[in-house]
């Protein structure tokens, strides 16, 4: 069973201060993604890697920065946190092969910036 | 600009009944389409998929039928269970593995016992 882990649940932070989510998946997935959940917008994609070391911004990526320096784990980073990014973020990894690029999650982690 | 739309965002079904889910998407190109099932505190979870080469598949209770000509899917449910009360996502990509999935808003349904 693939399992992705995003490691704090919940978070409270400040205006300005940097913040670090990280996201850890157990089954050697090539490619990993960062969404932010919203009510009425669904699931917008930040950023996605498709290998170590690579990065692709997705639909939002302002505010926002990504590190892959192991395949394993994929970490998103707010430079300078602000109430706008109050959100649920999802993690997610999918395996590099044929059909349907089926993603999955991690439980999320839910950031609320003051 | 939303390329993938859930115009309903709420669903009520009685138990037993039939849970129609709709999505609608503008970009053509797409070719994989994705129904995704989230309950609260949970990440979403992967539910059915259809390629763009077909116009129906099912897995048990749940069929999800593509009309590429409408730029329509829908998600079946037949018969809805309490437990399937939860926050459906449509999703699509531009070809398949390792491609990017648009989201759409959300329906959440609640089936009613």
């Amino acid at each position: 069973d693939v399992k992705v882990t995003q490691s704090s649940r919940y978070l409270v932070k400040r205006t300005g201060e940097k913040v670090f989510l990280e996201c850890v998946q157990d089954m050697d997935h090539e490619n990993m993604f960062w969404y932010r959940q919203d009510p009425g917008l669904g699931l917008r994609l930040i950023y996605f890697s498709y290998d170590v070391k690579m990065k692709e911004k997705g639909d939002i990526p302002e505010g926002y920065s990504v590190s892959r320096e192991k395949k394993e784990r994929f970490s998103l980073i707010l430079e300078s946190a602000s109430t706008n990014q109050t959100s649920m973020y999802l993690c997610a990894s999918s395996h590099q092969g044929s059909g349907a690029n089926v993603l999955t999650f991690g439980a999320g982690s839910r950031l609320t910036v003051l | 600009d939303q390329q993938v739309k859930q115009n309903s965002p709420s669903l009520s079904v009685q138990e037993g009944r039939i849970s129609i889910l709709n999505c609608d998407y503008t970009n053509s190109m797409f070719d994989y389409f994705l129904w995704y099932k989230k309950y609260p505190a949970e990440g979403p979870t992967f539910l059915i998929s259809i390629s763009s080469i077909k116009d129906k598949n099912e897995d048990g209770r749940f069929t999800v039928f593509l009309n590429k000509s409408a730029k329509h899917l829908s998600l079946h449910i037949v018969p809805s269970q309490p437990g399937d009360s939860a926050v459906y996502f449509c999703a699509a990509s531009v070809g398949g593995y390792g491609n990017k999935l648009v989201f759409g808003a959300g329906t959440i349904l609640r089936v009613k016992s």
